[in-house]
């Protein structure tokens, strides 16, 4: 049980597109969802906090109208990258956890590469 | 604040040697602290946690983590090095155990036959 789901694993974009990735709970709903972005060889760094139905808390530094979060329901969050640039280039990690269960469930990640 | 520090950002050990790897924390409040694995390109799986329970912590894999507050530690330990369990390490800490995680630098764990 407490599966994670992301999408897509890696994506290739052009420099000033719009790249979208969702984060799903398969066998449970998702009261919290959160967004990390980790370097190569670095630790993972939380970009935001979302709540089902609610706007997203952004950690300090992290740009909300560069890195749109959805949380629309209990099982779906989005996290939508506006006009990518290389440094956006990074490995995009959500994870979920709901109410009563003192654990987050991490997806398997999304490699975001801009050309 | 809350804080992790993880000394060590690369441990080598043979197979069949104890792995230990090395977690202290800073937390102004009874902390939830965890241990996750990661592989490469892959996200992060949950090995054992640690909730004011017991402080001998049992998780998967074979791997244990004992709370030790007079020293403010979280040392993951496994008697036995597999191959398999060579992967990126990572200790965390959490306020509410389900809400935000502070993660340490990471450990890179190798193998050696």
């Amino acid at each position: 049980g407490a599966v994670v789901s992301q999408h897509p694993s890696r994506v290739i974009c052009k420099s000033g597109t719009s790249v979208k990735i969702e984060c799903r709970s398969l066998d449970f709903q998702a009261t919290t969802m959160f967004w990390y972005r980790q370097f190569p060889k670095q630790s993972l760094m939380l970009m935001a906090t979302s709540n089902e139905g609610s706007k997203a808390t952004y950690e300090q530094g992290v740009e909300k109208d560069k890195f749109l979060i959805n949380h629309a329901s209990l099982t779906l969050s989005t996290l939508t990258v506006t006009s990518a640039h290389p440094e956006d280039s990074s490995f995009y990690i959500c994870s979920a956890s709901f109410a009563g269960k003192n654990i987050q469930y991490f997806g398997a990640g999304t490699r975001l590469s801009v050309l | 604040a809350q804080s992790v520090t993880q000394l060590g950002s690369h441990v080598s050990v043979s197979e069949g040697a104890l792995v230990l790897l090395r977690c202290n924390y800073s937390s102004s409040v009874p902390p939830y602290l965890f241990w996750y694995v990661q592989y490469p390109n892959q996200g992060l799986q949950l090995l054992l946690k640690y909730t004011s329970a017991a402080t001998l912590v049992k998780g998967i894999n074979g791997f244990e983590a004992e709370f030790k507050k007079s020293e403010t530690s979280f040392h993951l330990t496994k008697p036995s090095a597999h191959m398999s369990d060579a992967a990126e390490y990572f200790c965390a800490v959490s306020e509410t155990g389900g809400g935000k995680l502070i993660f340490g630098q990471g450990t890179e764990l190798s193998v050696k036959p």
